[in-house]
């Protein structure tokens, strides 16, 4: 059974700093991992995806790497901003479109 | 783009009752169609799959008989959490699959969820 994690619980930086979320995962047989954010109350937003054969996606200031082989992923952010705060949850897409999510880390940006 | 809505986005109802959400693909048919919960401070878990035409498949310790799933057709899915008690209150959240766009692969387009309070 695959099992998410991620690493921190919470983060809290200042405005404009560099950040690192984790997520780690048990099975590497994966289809592809998934970042999301969601917002207190909201539903969830897609940030990015990487295929099973992608060793990483970027997409502004976000740049997510996966390394299959050790079961780990991470989502970089640049140079934080107060509207990133949010939670980041990581999923894994195994058969039949099924995810597994992380528990998430809460982010906040401090101005 | 494609999109999948969700509704209602928030909905009380008392104890004893029973409350239906639905979750439809806007412009793309979905054979399948995924339901997920979110306790409060917890992350998504998967309690069934839904399958147009034939029964959803429930995840371990998910009573089917109390989180009805209905696939009546390939734009539709609904779940209704007969005779809630408080502790069903929970974010409500569905996905599908767009398995139309054969090049890309799967892209799996979230609903906007349902917040449910049982009082």
């Amino acid at each position: 059974k695959q099992e998410v994690t991620q690493i921190p619980a919470a983060l809290s930086v200042p405005e404009g700093e560099n950040l690192v979320l984790n997520c780690s995962f048990t099975d590497s047989a994966i289809y592809n991992l998934q970042w999301f954010r969601q917002d207190p109350g909201k539903g969830l937003t897609s940030l990015l995806l990487i295929q099973s054969s992608q060793r990483e996606q970027t997409s502004g200031r976000l740049n997510a790497s996966l390394d299959k082989s050790s079961g780990r992923s991470t989502l970089y952010i640049a140079a934080s901003q107060p509207g990133d705060s949010a939670t980041y949850l990581c999923a894994i897409e195994t058969s039949g479109s099924r995810l597994t999510f992380g528990e998430g880390t809460q982010l906040t940006v401090n101005p | 783009g494609a999109v999948v809505s969700q509704h209602p986005s928030w909905v009380i109802c008392k104890s004893g009752t029973s409350v239906k959400i639905e979750c439809r693909s806007l412009d793309f048919q979905a054979t399948t169609m995924f339901w997920y919960r979110q306790f409060p401070k917890q992350s998504l878990m998967l309690m069934a799959t839904s399958n147009e035409g034939s029964k959803a498949t429930y995840e371990q310790g998910v009573e089917k008989d109390k989180f009805l799933i209905n696939h009546a057709s390939l734009t539709l899915s609904t779940l209704t959490v007969t005779s809630a008690h408080p502790e069903d209150s929970s974010f409500y959240i569905c996905s599908a699959p767009d398995r139309t766009a054969a090049l890309s692969g799967n892209t799996i387009y979230f609903g906007e969820g349902s917040w449910l309070t049982v009082v």
